[in-house]
């Protein structure tokens, strides 16, 4: 069965502390791998994405997630969270060859505290 | 950001009422679609529309009823709803539907079935 998994359902950090947040997914075939994030009382936004070519993508806001085919894993991190990093983050994966069905993950929420 | 509108943000309805969730896209996108988020569940996936054509219909049960008149607007009809059905409601779109398209979401319709 397709299925994405996060590890962590709620995270805590202190600020300027780094953040690894597992993803791992279900899926036979080749895929389009996302994550999306969720500020509070903002509707979800890109965060990056990672199609194919290098394994490690960066995103917006010094977010990076590294695609690791073997282990079927797309984890992201940041090297120093701000309390503005505080908010709800999902994994959600694309087959190549599927039109339009994004699969998410429960999501991860974080708490940055200041 | 105002790419994807939806009203209402909030709707509370009997599971007799008749009642319609709209979501509009001033992207340009050619695809629309409808997610239901329920609490503790990962998004999912209901109906995918290109060029106001449906492309998949995620088993959604027939008391919801989706229609897309035009590239730009999106509705979801709802009919003689049952209490499981509550959830945020999200709407999204993309340019196309294949799998390297990414997808804005709106702020949802939060959705009260009493």
């Amino acid at each position: 069965a397709q299925s994405v998994s996060q590890h962590n359902h709620h995270v805590i950090l202190s600020e300027a502390a780094s953040l690894e947040l597992g993803c791992n997914y279900s899926y036979g075939g080749t895929v389009n791998l996302f994550w999306y994030v969720q500020y509070p009382g903002q509707h979800l936004q890109l965060l990056l994405k990672y199609f194919s070519g290098d394994p490690l993508v960066k995103g917006i806001k010094g977010f990076e997630a590294e695609f690791i085919k073997s282990k079927f894993s797309f984890n992201l991190r940041k090297p120093s969270v701000q309390w503005s990093d505080t908010a709800e983050y999902f994994c959600a994966v694309k087959g190549k060859s599927n039109t339009g069905k994004l699969i998410f993950g429960q999501g991860t929420t974080l708490q940055v505290k200041p | 950001e105002t790419g994807v509108t939806q009203t209402p943000r909030h709707l509370v309805m009997g599971m007799t009422n008749k009642k319609s969730l709209k979501c509009e896209q001033h992207l340009g996108h050619n695809a629309m679609y409808w997610y239901k988020q329920s609490a503790k569940k990962p998004l999912e996936l209901m109906f995918v529309y290109s060029l106001e054509e449906r492309v998949e219909n995620n088993s959604v049960p027939s008391r919801f009823s989706p229609e897309c008149p035009n590239s730009s607007h999106l509705f979801l009809h709802l009919h003689t709803l049952q209490p499981e059905d509550s959830a945020l409601y999200l709407c999204a779109s993309s340019q196309g539907p294949s799998s390297t398209d990414t997808q804005y979401f709106g702020p949802g319709t939060r959705l009260t079935v009493l």
